[in-house]
């Protein structure tokens, strides 16, 4: 693992199931972070975690939770998925405060 | 409200110099970033300002005056590899990260 790896790559869901997103960084990174990117908006924060075992709501939360049990994972979960969902979801990493962030490959969701 | 402003699509031609804008209002401020991010992969990290005036970094430049609430990210000797999104971002008072929707570049031959 070199940087941050997220699970699936893509994934095509039906409306009502449940689905985590995985997001491993090896960089021991103490922050992180989830977004989604739809077409014509910025990217959205949904949840962040300064540093393991804490963790924050973003900008958009409502049907999205997640967990920092250690400092290299951080998993999103849709407890039970709507098409609204749909969007291509980006895990990301940094050092802490105004540092750059690192960036996953992205996880492309549809929820049908 | 909390707000950044960037052309949505820019056109150019290889081998020119092209400068991509963004203003911004937020609740104060902590830094300015610019990412780019080619079509279906993730943003990169590009540049960095928390104090007036220019950054150099090889071909590509960043501006950032805070009076204005304004940046702009300079691309010269355009490369077809540079068609992308720039993705322009401010850090506010809460070191919360404001994202614009990102300036689509298109690359001429």
């Amino acid at each position: 693992i070199a940087g941050i790896t997220q699970a699936p790559t893509s994934q095509i869901l039906a409306a009502g199931r449940r689905m985590t997103l995985r997001c491993t960084q090896d960089m021991r990174h103490n922050a992180m972070y989830w977004y989604r990117q739809d077409l014509g908006l910025g990217l959205r924060l949904i949840h962040y975690s300064n540093t393991a075992g804490t963790t924050g709501k973003g900008e958009v939360p409502d049907g999205y939770s997640v967990s920092r049990a250690n400092t290299d994972d951080f998993p999103l979960t849709l407890a039970s998925a709507v098409p609204s969902q749909t969007s291509v979801y980006f895990c990301a990493s940094s050092t802490g405060d105004n540092s750059p962030l690192h960036f996953g490959n992205g996880t492309r969701l549809t929820v049908t | 409200g909390q707000n950044i402003d960037q052309p949505t699509e820019m056109t150019a031609t290889e081998g020119a110099i092209v400068q991509i804008n963004c203003t911004y209002q937020t609740s104060g401020f902590n830094g300015l970033f610019w990412y780019q991010q080619h079509a279906g992969e993730a943003p990169t990290f590009l540049s960095y300002n928390v104090l007036d005036g220019l950054e150099e970094k090889g071909r590509f430049s960043s501006f950032l005056s805070r009076s204005k609430g304004y940046s702009y990210l300079l691309l010269k000797e355009l490369q077809m590899k540079d068609s992308a999104s720039y993705l322009c971002a401010v850090m506010d008072s809460n070191y919360q990260l404001i994202w614009g929707a990102g300036t689509k570049l298109i690359i001429k031959p």
